[in-house]
């Protein structure tokens, strides 16, 4: 069994949709981070959190410690959030240990 | 800030040969991670440094692989020699420190045939 496991793997949606992925993890950790990789295959780091929630503009991240779950949301899904998301879990301060993404469609 | 910057952006190569893989970090920023990634194992750590010294290299398959930060503004990631099943994209990241999130590189993507 992996240590990070993102769901759902594949992901199709319509515009205008609320999108929710998920990562549940089973290792202690210091900090999970969500990334996302363009169609292009660049990298940005969305955010990074140890407890509670973060929002940035229409992306939201919650994150469970005692459930070691985390969730990523978007709100009104735009073609342009099209990319993978992938979660990934510090085990001490910066050793990252990544989910195997999930890969999201947004048709318009 | 230009952001980190990886060169090349693609090497082929043939098996046996040694192969070079760079990266500048972003000025100011004190660790320097290096990742693999494949269709097959998703994105994994190789290697990471704090103020130029690694700290983990845990991850580095093999003696064929090691990596250098000979100062704060540049690293190498060196494969000799080179193999087929070393072909995947190599990402470099950047972070002020160890509480920050991660800025990558474009990534290089290597062709061992």
């Amino acid at each position: 069994k992996n240590e990070v496991e993102q769901s759902p793997q594949n992901l199709t949606a319509q515009e205008g949709e609320f999108i929710t992925i998920n990562c549940s993890y089973s290792v202690g950790i210091s900090a999970l981070h969500w990334l996302q990789q363009h169609p292009g295959g660049g990298i940005v780091s969305l955010f990074m959190l140890s407890s509670g929630k973060k929002k940035h503009g229409r992306l939201i991240a919650t994150i469970n410690i005692q459930e070691k779950h985390s969730s990523l949301h978007i709100t009104a899904s735009h073609p342009r959030d099209s990319a993978v998301y992938i979660c990934a879990v510090g085990q001490g301060a910066q050793k990252l240990v990544f989910g195997q993404g999930t890969r999201l469609t947004i048709n318009p | 800030d230009a952001g980190v910057i990886q060169s090349p952006r693609h090497e082929v190569t043939e098996m046996g040969q040694e192969v070079t893989l760079r990266c500048k970090p972003i000025s100011g920023h004190n660790s320097l991670f290096w990742y693999r990634q494949t269709m097959m194992r998703g994105l994994e750590l190789l290697i990471y440094f704090n103020n130029n010294v690694p700290i983990d290299d845990s991850g580095m398959p093999e003696d064929r692989f090691s990596a250098k930060m000979p100062n704060a503004s540049f690293s190498t990631l060196k494969i000799q020699p080179s193999e087929p099943r070393d072909s995947a994209v190599y990402f470099c990241a950047s972070s002020p420190g160890p509480e920050n999130i991660q800025y990558f590189g474009a990534g290089t993507r290597l062709s061992v045939l």
